[in-house]
């Protein structure tokens, strides 16, 4: 089946720092991959959703700037929290749809984030 | 996209099989059934899906009932490994669109 990575795993970063996640499709093309976020003992949050060669579509309530992503490549998307606070310590999650059949989307195991 | 309900949380004895339902009694003609899993501080693992027929995979089989408005979900035989929070979402097929996760049932083999 379709894998799909992210790296780090985890990351332990300082209050005020950036930090950068990456997803990749390992062996198929995704023209679309969507970044969630999961609180502890809650369900997966759709954050935006990443189109390759353009402009990423935020949910209600996701700060554009302040979760940048990159979506420059049909393998690779990005997702940068800057200026991270202790309150953006969560589980990023990533999924690639295939671009084309059914669209299905596989999950990355994710990013645990912490800041401290 | 249609909402789903299911229950918070099921038991299940190791090595019997598990049934999890999913209520979707407002899904349209065009909206499959798909089920993810999540196992504890993993990424979701797709299951399997349906449109009207029951599928069966590897995995687990899918039971749709005739007006659609309900499923269920079997796992043959549970194992330990199979406890994990079990996702029933209702969506298009053939577009690249969101999943929406509802709260999921709690999936505990016993053993």
């Amino acid at each position: 089946g379709a894998v799909v990575s992210q790296h780090p795993s985890r990351v332990i970063c300082k209050s005020g720092t950036s930090v950068k996640i990456e997803c990749r499709s390992l062996d198929f093309q995704a023209t679309t991959m969507f970044w969630y976020r999961q609180f502890p003992k809650q369900s997966l949050m759709l954050m935006a959703t990443s189109n390759e060669g353009s402009k990423a579509t935020y949910e209600q309530g996701v700060e554009k700037d302040k979760f940048l992503i990159n979506h420059a490549s049909l393998t690779l998307s990005t997702l940068t929290v800057t200026s991270a606070h202790p309150e953006d310590s969560s589980f990023y999650i990533c999924s690639a749809a295939l671009t084309s059949g059914n669209h299905e989307q596989y999950f990355g195991p994710g990013t645990r984030l912490t800041v401290t | 996209d249609a909402k789903t309900t299911q229950p918070p949380s099921m038991d299940c004895a190791e090595g019997r099989a598990a049934n999890l339902p999913c209520n979707h009694s407002t899904i349209s003609g065009n909206e499959y059934v798909y089920w993810y899993r999540q196992i504890h501080s993993q990424g979701p693992q797709y299951i399997i899906h349906g449109l009207k027929n029951n599928e069966t995979n590897e995995m687990a089989s899918l039971i749709i009932t005739e007006d659609r408005k309900s499923s269920t979900l079997i796992l043959p035989h549970a194992t330990l490994r199979d406890t994990a929070v079990y996702y029933c979402i209702v969506r298009p097929s053939g577009s690249a669109r969101q999943l929406t996760f509802g709260s999921g049932t709690q999936l505990t083999v016993l053993p």
